[in-house]
């Protein structure tokens, strides 16, 4: 049973047209992680959630929002995405922060910007 | 210097040959380490954990060396299905990435 469930499998938006990917897990996992993923690129880490507590990575576009409203799910807004935003997008799990416990990946959801 | 470093390969074996990939960490206070595999468009899947006296699981095996800093993995007698990329993590206060390590086995 996936325990990470990313909705939907692919995004397809316009230039400039905001949309929200979801991320949910039956973990209850303390740590949630949103990453970008480039082809033939390492994933980038955007930002992650600990509990409740947001931790956003310095070089993270404005453009890139998240919200948490529960341990279970996890919200990942792009307000206005450019031809540059368009990527795979993980989303991911770990017990806690700084363990030793690896982390656990959803499907992913790829996006394409018209 | 990147956190961790690996050779993209591609590495190209025929079936049943025994590959090794390296990878090497840059931050000695790095604590955790791990091997994913990850399919052509699809999400980083845990391969396994690398502990400090080594561990096995099958055909793979994976070495840490603190003191030179790298890790490795080890695929013994490989598989078509083992076509994929392999992507070195290491946990320090967040997950670092590698490129990843392109495998082809052939037929």
């Amino acid at each position: 049973d996936a325990m990470v469930i990313q909705n939907p499998r692919y995004q397809v938006t316009q230039f400039g047209k905001p949309v929200t990917l979801s991320c949910s897990q039956t973990l209850n996992h303390n740590v949630m992680y949103w990453y970008q993923q480039k082809s033939s690129q390492a994933p980038k880490l955007l930002f992650h959630y600990y509990d409740k507590d947001f931790n956003n990575e310095a070089d993270t576009p404005d453009n890139f929002q998240s919200r948490r409203p529960n341990t279970s799910f996890c919200f990942l807004d792009i307000r206005s995405p450019g031809l540059g935003d368009a990527a795979m997008y993980l989303c991911a799990t770990s017990r806690d922060w700084g363990s030793n416990q690896p982390q656990h990946f959803g499907d992913g959801t790829r996006l394409s910007i018209l | 210097r990147k956190e961790v470093e690996q050779d993209p390969g591609p590495f190209n074996v025929p079936e049943g040959a025994t590959v090794a990939f390296n990878c090497t960490y840059s931050n000695s206070a790095s604590q955790s380490f791990f091997w994913y595999r990850q399919d052509c468009r699809k999400e980083p899947k845990l391969l396994m954990s690398v502990y400090s006296s080594g561990n096995e699981d099958g055909r793979f095996t994976a070495q840490l060396n603190r003191a030179s800093q790298y890790i490795s993995l080890l695929i013994r007698d490989s598989k078509l299905s083992d076509s994929a990329t392999y992507l070195c993590v290491v946990m320090r206060n967040q997950f670092y990435f590698g490129t990843g390590t392109s495998l082809t086995v052939i037929p």
